[in-house]
C-alpha cells in the first residue's frame, strides 16, 4: 500500500462548478500537508500548506484534513479553465525531511 | 525575488552516461531537496542538502549522488544512466533544514536514449 494515494482521474467538470480532490494516507504520524498544482510539463507550484486537522481557505481553494480516518480534501469553488492541471497532495510527519506525495489528480475544467 | 531555479531545462544523453543538474534554491532558503517524476506519477524523494550535508535519502541506489555548495546551491549526479532514469527530476528549496514548506523549481527533463 502506498504511503498517500489519489484518484488518479481524468476528472472533467465544466466551468463554475465545484471541485472536490481527495487523498488518503496510512501513516499516522503525518502531520503537515500541502496541495500542489502542476501544469503539463512545469514544476508543482504550492496552493496550499496545513498543520494537523483542520480547515483552510485562501481565496478560491480550501483544503480539508480530517486525520481521524486519514482523509485530505482539497475544493476549488467557481471552477476556471485555468484550474485545468493536476493536483498532487502531499504529506510528512514532524521528523521526515521529505515530503510524500500522491500521484495526482488529473482535472479539466471545460469551458 | 527569485524562485528556485533549474538547469538545463532539457537534457537527452545515452545509456551508461553521467549527467549533473543544477539547482539555486529560492532567495533565503538553504534546504534543497531533489525528487524524480516519473511520467503520470508523483514526485519520488531522491535526497535532502542542508548545511553542505545529505540529511535524508530516499530510496535509490547510489548512483544517484548530490552536492550543496556554500551558497546553497545544489548538483545531483547520475552516473551509468538507464532508460528507467528518463524523468522530470525536481528540486525543492525549503528553510532551516526542517522541510518545511517546499517550493519547486520548473525541472529539468531528462531523457535517457
Amino acid at each position: 500500500q502506498k504511503e498517500v494515494e489519489q484518484d488518479p482521474g481524468p476528472l472533467s467538470v465544466p466551468e463554475g462548478a465545484i471541485v472536490s480532490l481527495n487523498c488518503t494516507y496510512s501513516n499516522s504520524a503525518f502531520q503537515y500537508f500541502m496541495w500542489y498544482r502542476q501544469y503539463s510539463r512545469k514544476g508543482p507550484e504550492l496552493l496550499m500548506y496545513t498543520y494537523s486537522s483542520g480547515n483552510k481557505e485562501d481565496g478560491r481553494f480550501t483544503a480539508q484534513v480530517d486525520k481521524s480516518s486519514k482523509y485530505i480534501s482539497l475544493f476549488i469553488r467557481d471552477s476556471q479553465p485555468s484550474d485545468s492541471a493536476t493536483y498532487l497532495c502531499a504529506a510528512r510527519d514532524n521528523y521526515g525531511q521529505n515530503f510524500v506525495f500522491g500521484p495526482g489528480t488529473r482535472l479539466s475544467v471545460l469551458p | 525575488d527569485a524562485g528556485v531555479t533549474q538547469s538545463p531545462t532539457h537534457l537527452i544523453k545515452t545509456r551508461g552516461q553521467q549527467v549533473t543538474l543544477r539547482c539555486s534554491p529560492k532567495s533565503g532558503h538553504d534546504t534543497v531537496s531533489w525528487y524524480q517524476q516519473a511520467l503520470g506519477q508523483g514526485p519520488q524523494f531522491i535526497f535532502q542538502y542542508y548545511e553542505e550535508e545529505e540529511r535524508q535519502r530516499g530510496n535509490f541506489p547510489d548512483r544517484f549522488s548530490g552536492h550543496q555548495f556554500p551558497n546553497y546551491s545544489s548538483e545531483l549526479n547520475v552516473n551509468a544512466l538507464l532508460l528507467g532514469d528518463s524523468a522530470l527530476y525536481l528540486c525543492a528549496s525549503s528553510r532551516g533544514g526542517q522541510g518545511d514548506t517546499q517550493y519547486f523549481g520548473p525541472g529539468t527533463r531528462l531523457t535517457v536514449l
